[in-house]
């Protein structure tokens, strides 16, 4: 069974240029979730999906990430413009409906110049 | 709210020695509890998680982790540990549907 997806696996840009990472979960899944993880640090909840619908997007910063689920399988993570604190690693991760098991992908690297 | 602390952020083992990475966690609800691995390059691992059964719980490649209320601790152990154990672990609390991590504790495995 192949895990979770992710593209690109590494990103450099310059900063104030837009970024998009793409994620296709196990298939099955219904939860999606996005989380970035700063160097040093755990990763941090940025948006869950249940199915296409945005359930828990608290953590996001509106004015330059976005998110979409459109089919309610892929999603895309989008930020314009970025900056350089947004340098991380981006995670994708799905579950089953009702499950407590998140599995993860292998995440974005995203260097911000 | 629920918060976990891993109170080493590095640790280090020599092979064949027991491994001992500890957490402590704060919960307002009965936490559901989970230790995760990740290696350089890949996404991280389930080890093992606690849903309020057996407070011993046992984990993939020889890795336990013991849920003591009384210490709100939930600590990873390994009787001996592999050069293939060295990583990073994370400690997670669930609450509400939300995943929340620990910092984490790199584990250096020495031969």
């Amino acid at each position: 069974e192949a895990g979770v997806v992710q593209s690109p696996r590494y990103k450099i840009i310059e900063k104030k240029q837009p970024v998009a990472f793409w994620c296709n979960p196990i298939s099955g899944h219904n939860t999606l979730y996005w989380y970035l993880q700063n160097l040093g640090q755990g990763p941090e909840l940025l948006i869950r999906y249940e199915n296409e619908e945005a359930v828990d997007d608290s953590q996001l910063p509106k004015d330059r990430f976005s998110a979409e689920r459109l089919k309610g399988v892929d999603s895309t993570l989008k930020i314009q413009p970025a900056e350089l604190g947004d340098s991380a690693v981006y995670l994708c991760a799905s579950s089953l409906a009702g499950s407590e098991t998140q599995y993860f992908g292998p995440g974005t690297r995203l260097l911000v110049l | 709210a629920q918060s976990v602390t891993q109170l080493d952020s590095h640790v280090s083992v020599s092979e064949g020695t027991p491994v001992l990475l500890r957490c402590n966690y704060s919960s307002s609800y009965s936490p559901s509890l989970f230790w995760y691995v990740q290696h350089p390059n890949k996404g991280l691992q389930l080890l093992l998680k606690y849903t309020s059964a057996a407070t011993l719980v046992k984990g993939i490649n020889g890795f336990e982790a013991e849920f003591k209320k009384s210490e709100t601790s939930f600590h990873l152990t390994k009787p001996s540990a592999h050069m293939s154990d060295a990583a990073e672990y994370f400690c997670v609390v669930k609450a509400a549907r939300q995943l929340t991590f620990g910092s984490g504790t790199q584990l250096t495995v020495l031969p």
